[in-house]
């Protein structure tokens, strides 16, 4: 697509529950990445993908958390049993490669009830 | 491993005044990028401009413009002729620039900017 592209940009759950975040990255781009931005804090790094490769894992909060990119194009981060102290803006950002522009996406702003 | 501090949580600046921005970073790496992103209310991340650690002339982007201090490890901001559209949270990152890096960027807490008119 022409840029990257989030979805939901909402999601409201209760406390327990699982949730799937989607990311739809720039098409021609070999990296994506996951951040974590809590209110009134700068985005933290959850985890990244070279294609399909996910050599980075080590930003993910809790083993709750968990990403994949099965195709090497759209990635999912999942997050089992939420945690009120799970809620966030979740950013996906997408580049050419690791060395290059991040293009992010306009993020999930995930409530936990 | 490295971090980025800043230490103005808000600033204010009058319409068409003049504003800096500070930050200040730290790593043992020679190396690196060094980025301005400004987050409007719409929460959208914009990169406003970037200074390759390795220049040592300081970025320019029309209004916008950098004091990078490599020894001090310091990236200051400076909007100029302020417009009510700056009116953001402007947040400083830091990349490594090292082969192999996985490139992802660390962020400080953001410096939230207001415009007066």
């Amino acid at each position: 697509g022409a840029g990257v592209s989030q979805s939901p940009r909402y999601k409201v759950t209760k406390r327990g529950q699982d949730v799937t975040l989607r990311c739809d990255p720039i098409s021609s781009h070999a990296t994506l990445y996951w951040y974590q931005q809590a209110l009134g804090q700068g985005p933290e790094f959850l985890t990244y993908f070279n294609y399909e490769a996910q050599p980075d894992k080590s930003g993910l909060p809790s083993d709750r958390f968990s990403a994949e990119r099965p195709e090497g194009s759209i990635s999912t981060l999942t997050i089992q049993r939420t945690e009120q102290r799970d809620s966030a803006m979740y950013r996906c950002a997408s580049s050419l490669g690791t060395g290059n522009e991040q293009f992010f996406g306009p993020g999930t702003r995930l409530t936990v009830l | 491993a490295q971090t980025v501090t800043q230490s103005q949580p808000e600033m204010s600046v009058q319409e068409a005044e003049t504003v800096t921005l500070s930050c200040t970073y730290d790593t043992s790496e020679s190396d690196y990028y060094l980025f301005w992103y400004k987050q409007p209310p719409s929460r959208q991340m914009i990169l406003v401009i970037r200074q390759e650690a390795y220049k040592q002339q300081n970025a320019t982007e029309n209004r916008f413009s950098v004091n990078f201090q490599k020894a001090a490890k310091s990236f200051s901001l400076k909007i100029s002729d302020s417009q009510l559209g700056d009116a953001a949270m402007y947040f400083c990152a830091y990349r490594s620039l090292y082969g192999g890096s996985q490139g992802n960027l660390i962020f400080g807490k953001g410096t939230k900017l207001s415009v007066k008119p």
